[in-house]
């Protein structure tokens, strides 16, 4: 079965300073992968995402994420951060095989604060 | 917006009382999902719907059933609610199988 690992639980930025939120993950096969994000008592959004092709994907609100087979990791950057990127932030994992139909597996998140 | 809403949006319920979701698209999309929220968990799939009548378990089924008697429509039902069951519930939606999917709003359940 598929995992995905967000090994910061929290994790502190400064206003204009720039962000990588990292991710790991266990699949066999190359899989589908997601970034989305979910502001206090919201819905999840989506940032971005990768299917095939270019392993760098640019999404909204400036972000970017890469996507490195050998290292089985999908992070997520953000050059300068702003008070607004403070949220919950969530890597997750869709299979290629099996019609993928079964769901996608999400890391535990990362929780985004911004300081001043 | 993915045109998805889910009601009630919050509910309070007792032990042991049968409680039901539901998830509502204006999208037409095929594919349907329950998730769960708790903290320290991130979102775990319950179930999932391939289609009108065609549904499957997912990781933390146990306790739950649902239900899609038309493409719109995805319920989920707590037969005898647990404390356990205290979570926020999301439903998604996607047209493809391995495509994006799109979240609820949202269900914030309570079991005193």
């Amino acid at each position: 079965a598929q995992s995905v690992t967000q090994p910061d639980i929290h994790i502190t930025v400064s206003e204009g300073a720039s962000l990588e939120l990292r991710c790991n993950y266990s699949y066999g096969a190359t899989p589908y992968l997601f970034w989305y994000v979910q502001s206090p008592g919201q819905g999840l959004q989506l940032l971005l995402k990768y299917f095939s092709g270019d392993t760098l994907v640019q999404g909204i609100k400036g972000f970017e994420a890469e996507f490195k087979r050998s290292q089985s990791s999908f992070n997520l950057r953000k050059p300068s951060v702003h008070w607004s990127d403070a949220a919950e932030y969530f890597c997750a994992v869709g299979r290629t095989s099996g019609g993928g139909a079964d769901g996608l597996t999400f890391g535990k998140g990362t929780h985004l604060i911004i300081q001043p | 917006d993915a045109g998805i809403t889910q009601s009630p949006r919050h509910k309070v319920t007792e032990t042991g009382t049968p409680v039901t979701l539901r998830c509502h698209q204006t999208e037409n999309h095929r594919y349907m999902y329950w998730y769960r929220q708790d903290p320290g968990h991130g979102l775990r799939l319950i179930h999932y719907s391939y289609g009108v009548k065609d549904t499957d378990k997912g990781e933390v089924s146990d306790g739950y059933s649902v239900s899609r008697s038309k493409t719109e429509d995805f319920l989920l039902t707590l037969e005898s609610a647990t404390s356990s069951q205290t979570s926020v519930y999301f439903c998604a939606i996607s047209d493809l199988p391995t495509d994006t999917q799109y979240f609820g709003p949202g269900t914030r359940l309570t079991v005193l």
